[in-house]
């Protein structure tokens, strides 16, 4: 157990709707990161939030959307869903150090993920 | 950006066999992680090594910052080591930490 708790597991709708996946990191971590995985684009890292803001953002869709709350957890919404966004979704977390960031050698532990289909 | 290659991408092993898995990387990291995602899906964190040498039981893992490359072993392999190894590694200093980029993995089947 990572300690990273994301909900649901498991999560089927339709193309044009809307949903929002919720991600508790490990007691403690300040930052969040967002991962895609899917059949064709394997693991991509979407975006990361850091004790409430927004750190870095990678290949995150603008239909897609995250926040971080003043308690850490944090949401993913996705919206105007189509057949290829179903995915694994990932959280992770990890808790920099006085330096911040991996330079201080912390990794990264991911939650169980979210399975997401469009139908 | 930088870039992460893993191969073979397919290994298959009877158990107790030893296997390497290589994982090269186009630019300087400071940051390079093992990832083993189990067949149920969930993604278990392995090793945090930029440089050096790790182990942790059977498995163990080198990397040679200066030529790129990451070595994973593992050791009188067993059925539960099946499932997709990932490298992982980024090169952010201040702004963009937690950007892993992923290679496209090696997908163990280890065999009774």
């Amino acid at each position: 157990d990572s300690g990273v708790t994301q909900t649901p597991k498991h999560l089927i709708t339709a193309t044009g709707q809307r949903v929002t996946l919720r991600c508790s990191p490990r007691s403690g971590d300040l930052s969040v990161y967002w991962y895609q995985q899917s059949l064709d684009q394997g693991l991509q890292f979407l975006i990361q939030y850091y004790n409430g803001e927004e750190r870095a953002k990678g290949n995150i869709l603008e239909r897609f959307s995250a926040q971080q709350f003043p308690d850490l957890h944090s949401e993913l919404n996705l919206s105007s869903l189509e057949l290829g966004d179903s995915a694994l979704y990932f959280c992770a977390s990890s808790n920099p150090g006085p330096r911040d960031s991996f330079i201080s050698g912390n990794t990264i532990y991911f939650g169980e993920g979210s399975w997401l289909t469009v139908v | 950006g930088i870039q992460v290659e893993q191969s073979p991408p397919d290994l298959i092993l009877q158990e107790g066999a030893n296997s390497t898995l290589r994982c090269n990387f186009s630019d300087s990291v400071n940051n390079l992680q093992w990832f083993h995602q189990n067949p149920w899906g969930q993604l278990i964190n392995l090793f945090y090594i930029p440089s050096g040498t790790k182990q942790n039981g059977r498995l163990s893992a080198t990397t040679v910052a200066t030529e790129r490359y990451s070595l994973l072993y593992i050791s009188s392999s067993q059925t539960t080591d099946s499932g997709v190894y990932f490298c992982a590694a980024n090169m952010n200093y201040g702004g963009s930490q937690g950007n892993l980029i992923f290679g496209k993995g090696t997908k163990l089947s280890v065999k009774p």
